[in-house]
């Protein structure tokens, strides 16, 4: 089936340590976003992808980078994890700017 | 004004009773509709989307879209337990720099 794959499922991190989240896609789709979403709030978008295009959410963190090496690979790399990075983070993909399929998300944790 | 307001709920609704979720949006120039719906811990999972006025079923939900009035629905007949979640209303705006808008989300209860 085609899906959208993130890895690790859960995360554990401390204080500062770099941690990188993994996404992958079978889906073939041409756009693909990181989002964060924390406790019984909507999902913020953080930055996306069209195709190689890299496209920054204003107010993300420069603590947030991205890296698209093809069209099936998205990770996120977070350079300084804080408190408050702490959240789930979930994957998505569309074709084009179509109605998007979430992977089942990343639950980052810091210690 | 919100962008996408949702009553946050809960909504609590019987087993078997038709469950009735809104959501309005400020911005007349959205073209997309899109209802997810999220379990506890879990990622958000599309169930439907909506592009023109009316209505579209898809087995038990049906979306509706008012353009004029700014409203976008979704019901979910016979309502069962594992509809309990947290359904998220989406759009997407061009001018909104190609991104979805999501509103915070109604929790529905269905109660056997």
């Amino acid at each position: 089936d085609a899906m959208v794959i993130q890895n690790p499922r859960y995360q554990v991190t401390q204080f500062g340590k770099p941690v990188t989240l993994s996404c992958s896609q079978t889906l073939n789709h041409n756009v693909m976003y990181w989002y964060q979403q924390k406790s019984s709030q909507a999902p913020k978008l953080l930055f996306h992808y069209y195709d190689k295009d890299f496209n920054n959410e204003a107010d993300t963190p420069d603590n947030f980078q991205s890296r698209r090496p093809n069209t099936s690979f998205c990770f996120l790399d977070i350079r300084s994890p804080g408190l408050g990075d702490a959240a789930m983070y979930l994957c998505a993909t569309s074709r084009d700017y179509n109605e998007q399929f979430f992977g089942p998300g990343t639950r980052l944790t810091v210690l | 004004q919100k962008e996408v307001e949702q009553n946050s709920g809960p909504l609590s609704v019987p087993e078997g009773a038709i469950a009735s979720l809104n959501c309005t949006y400020s911005d007349r120039g959205s073209q997309s509709f899109f209802w997810y719906r999220q379990y506890s811990g879990k990622s958000p999972e599309l169930i439907m989307f909506i592009y023109s006025n009316g209505d579209k079923e898809d087995g038990r939900f049906t979306a509706q879209l008012n353009k004029a009035s700014q409203y976008v629905s979704l019901l979910i007949r016979d309502s069962q337990p594992s509809d309990s979640a947290t359904y998220l209303c989406a759009l997407y705006h061009p001018g909104h720099g190609n991104k979805l808008v999501f509103g915070a989300g109604t929790i529905l209860r269905v109660k056997s």
